[in-house]
C-alpha cells in the first residue's frame, strides 16, 4: 500500500490529453514538493517534472504538473505512442523522521 | 554529461553478502545526495534512504533500516549498497540517482540499475 495514491492505468488515444492523479495527505503533498517520473519500459526512471510543475531540459512542453492541497497531477497533451510507460508521482513525506514516498505508479496505455 | 553507472548484475544465495556500487560522474559528486531506490519485479518503486557523500549522513527508509547499509568514497565518486545477509525476498532491480541538479527532493539522474537475485 503506497502512501501516494495513483490509478493503476490510465490509456489514450494520439493526440489526446490524458491526466494521471496523485492523492497524498498533509504530511506529503500539501506541504511539500511533488515530483513525476516517467519509466519507460526496460529502463530506469527519468525526471519529468520536479517542484510540483517545473520541467527540466529536454523534457517537452506536453507535459505538465500541478498541485492543489493534498494532490497533484501530471497532464500528457498530444498524446504520442512514445509516451506509453510507467508514472510515478513522489514526495517528501515528514512522517516516521521524514522519508521520501513514491506512489504506486500508473501504466500508461497509448491505444 | 552526467553519469551514474552502477555494477553489474548479480545471482546469490541466501545468507550471502553483497556490495554494488553507483559511480557517478559529470558533476560535484560530494555536493549532492545519493538514493537509492529498489523495484521488485513487476512491482513499483520504493526509496531505501539516501547518503551525504559530503560527511556519509545516512537515512534510511524505516522499511530497510538494520537490513542494509549505505556507504560512499568520496574521492572515488561511488556509493555502495550492502547486505550482510540476503534474503531471496531481497530480489530486485536496485536503482542509484542524485538529487542533482534541482535538488528539491528530486532525483535529476539515475543509474541503469543493478539486477540482484537472490536464489537457492
Amino acid at each position: 500500500q503506497s502512501v501516494l495514491t495513483q490509478p493503476p492505468s490510465a490509456s489514450g488515444t494520439p493526440g489526446q490529453r490524458v491526466t494521471i492523479s496523485c492523492s497524498g495527505s498533509s504530511s506529503n503533498i500539501e506541504t511539500n514538493t511533488v515530483n513525476w517520473y516517467q519509466q519507460l519500459p526496460g529502463t530506469a526512471p527519468k525526471l519529468l517534472v520536479y517542484g510540483n510543475d517545473q520541467r527540466p531540459s529536454g523534457v517537452p512542453d506536453r507535459f505538465s504538473g500541478s498541485k492543489s492541497g493534498t494532490s497533484a497531477s501530471l497532464s500528457i497533451s498530444g498524446l504520442q505512442s512514445e509516451d506509453e510507460a510507467d508514472y510515478y508521482c513522489a514526495a517528501w513525506d515528514d512522517s516516521l523522521n521524514g522519508r521520501s514516498v513514491f506512489g504506486g505508479g500508473t501504466k500508461l496505455t497509448v491505444l | 554529461e552526467v553519469q551514474l553507472v552502477q555494477s553489474g548484475a548479480e545471482v546469490k544465495k541466501p545468507g550471502e553478502s553483497l556490495r554494488i556500487s553507483c559511480k557517478g560522474s559529470g558533476y560535484i559528486f560530494s555536493n549532492y545526495w545519493i538514493t537509492w531506490v529498489r523495484q521488485m519485479p513487476g512491482k513499483g518503486l520504493e526509496w531505501m534512504g539516501r547518503i551525504d557523500p559530503s560527511d556519509s549522513y545516512t537515512k534510511y527508509s524505516p522499511s530497510f533500516q538494520g537490513h542494509v547499509t549505505f556507504s560512499v568514497d568520496k574521492s572515488s565518486s561511488i556509493a555502495y549498497l550492502q547486505w550482510s545477509s540476503l534474503k531471496p525476498s531481497d530480489t530486485a532491480m536496485y536503482y542509484c540517482a542524485t538529487t542533482y541538479p534541482y535538488r528539491s527532493g528530486s532525483f535529476g539522474f539515475w543509474g541503469q540499475g543493478t539486477l540482484v537475485i537472490v536464489s537457492s
